[in-house]
């Protein structure tokens, strides 16, 4: 079946460096969303990508979608002790109804 | 206020009891879903509802029970047929299931059989 894969698990960043989540679904997806779940809390919805190689900025976040459809990005630059949480790519195949989690990636941010 | 409400916010049971965590959404959203999560785990799909009366398993249904009677209540029943049901339980709604619907989630119910 259809899987989406995300690396790495975990990371481990100095306040102020940089960090970059991936995800890569073993099909062509119709879009993929992000989700962030800060710790004891529920996801929330990030952003949306639906265009081949669509790239979206949200203020230090950079969202970038493979141009094949099959692969994405999370890029935090200069992170913040806010930033800490789990991200989660999630993407739906075309034609399809549901919406398959990527494991996410936990974010520690180190003040 | 609109969202998604879970409830209890945590839960225990003795091994071999029925459980029902209880989800309700004033989104008027169409589509709701249950998803589990373990500690440091992704999220894995129990069951789906795409409209009232009507429900599809997910990847990991098998121990679990739905029903969706009411556009706004989706309750999942964790059987004793479900092996290890300690966990963290999601519950989310999208205005329609499939392409470009973000998903609202519920604060989840921590679910812990002893």
């Amino acid at each position: 079946g259809q899987q989406v894969m995300q690396i790495p698990q975990y990371q481990h960043v100095q306040e102020g460096e940089d960090f970059t989540t991936y995800c890569n679904s073993s099909t062509t997806l119709s879009n993929i969303q992000w989700y962030k779940q800060r710790p004891g809390g529920h996801p929330v919805f990030l952003i949306q990508l639906v265009k081949s190689g669509e790239v979206k900025k949200q203020k230090r976040l950079t969202f970038q979608f493979g141009e094949a459809k099959k692969n994405s990005s999370l890029h935090i630059t200069a992170t913040q002790t806010t930033d800490v949480g789990t991200y989660f790519c999630a993407g739906i195949n075309t034609g399809g109804f549901k919406t398959i989690f990527g494991a996410g990636t936990r974010l520690f941010v180190k003040a | 206020d609109g969202g998604i409400t879970q409830s209890p916010k945590y839960l225990f049971r003795k091994e071999g009891q029925n459980v029902t965590l209880s989800c309700e959404q004033n989104l008027n959203h169409d589509a709701m879903y249950w998803y589990r999560q373990d500690p440091g785990q992704g999220l894995r799909l129990i069951y789906y509802s795409q409209i009232v009366n009507d429900f599809q398993k997910g990847d990991i249904a098998e121990g679990y029970s739905v029903s969706r009677e009411k556009k706004e209540s989706f309750p999942l029943t964790v059987t004793s047929a479900q092996k290890n049901p300690t966990a963290f339980y999601l519950c989310a709604s999208s205005a329609r299931t499939g392409t470009y619907n973000e998903q609202f989630f519920g604060p989840g119910t921590r679910l812990t059989v002893l």
